[in-house]
């Protein structure tokens, strides 16, 4: 079973642009998690999705937004991108809204210059 | 609010030794705990997970956490660690009754020293 799949792998943005990253999340998992990862902050909860319904949402301003198809693929966008926001950001499924079975990708490695 | 507190945010050991990486946390209601690994440049691993019953859970590559109510505390313990444990490791809380999202504590740097 393949597990989640984050793309791109790397990405170098400047500042001002926007970013849209995706997460595949493993087959039958219809729970799509998002996290920051920064020295600075450590890991922090971005947003959940579950069927298509953002559910819970972390305390990050307005530019950062999220969705779920209807195969469970997520997407997060980041809009007029500021030098803070470089981060590794992690996606993680699971197949029910509980966390018990949360599985992580490897992230995407966002630069903004 | 729930926080978690990594007391150590760096342990160097040397291989074979023993080695406890300590966690607290502060929520006042009933939380499932969690412990995770990262190596460089990947995501994280599941460890071990806390849900319900024995306090003592048993995880994957040797390690075990101890979960304390009364001190408020999931302390990660490995008898004896290799040179592949040097990694960072991740306590983590979400309340049991709303599990949503996870709070992580700031991660302790394991480095195993030959």
């Amino acid at each position: 079973k393949a597990g989640v799949t984050q793309t791109p792998r790397y990405l170098i943005k400047t500042r001002g642009q926007q970013v849209t990253l995706s997460c595949s999340p493993i087959s039958g998992h219809r729970s799509v998690s998002w996290y920051q990862q920064t020295p600075g902050q450590g890991l922090q909860f971005l947003f959940e999705y579950f069927s298509e319904t953002q559910r819970n949402k972390g305390n990050f301003p307005g530019r950062f937004s999220g969705r779920q198809f209807s195969n469970s693929r997520s997407e997060m966008n980041v809009s007029t991108l500021e030098l803070g926001d470089s981060a590794l950001y992690l996606c993680a499924s699971s197949p029910t809204d509980a966390l018990e079975k949360l599985f992580f990708g490897s992230g995407t490695q966002l630069s903004v210059l | 609010a729930q926080s978690v507190t990594q007391l150590d945010s760096q342990v160097p050991v040397f291989e074979e030794a023993p080695v406890e990486l300590r966690c607290n946390y502060s929520s006042s209601v009933s939380v499932y705990l969690f412990w995770y690994v990262q190596y460089p440049n990947q995501g994280l691993q599941l460890l071990l997970k806390y849900l319900s019953g024995s306090t003592l859970v048993k995880g994957i590559n040797g390690f075990e956490a101890e979960f304390n109510k009364s001190q408020t505390s999931f302390h990660l313990r490995k008898p004896s660690v290799h040179i592949s444990d040097t990694a960072e490791y991740f306590c983590a809380e979400t309340p049991s009754g709303s599990a949503r999202q996870l709070t992580f504590g700031s991660g302790t740097q394991l480095t195993v020293l030959p």
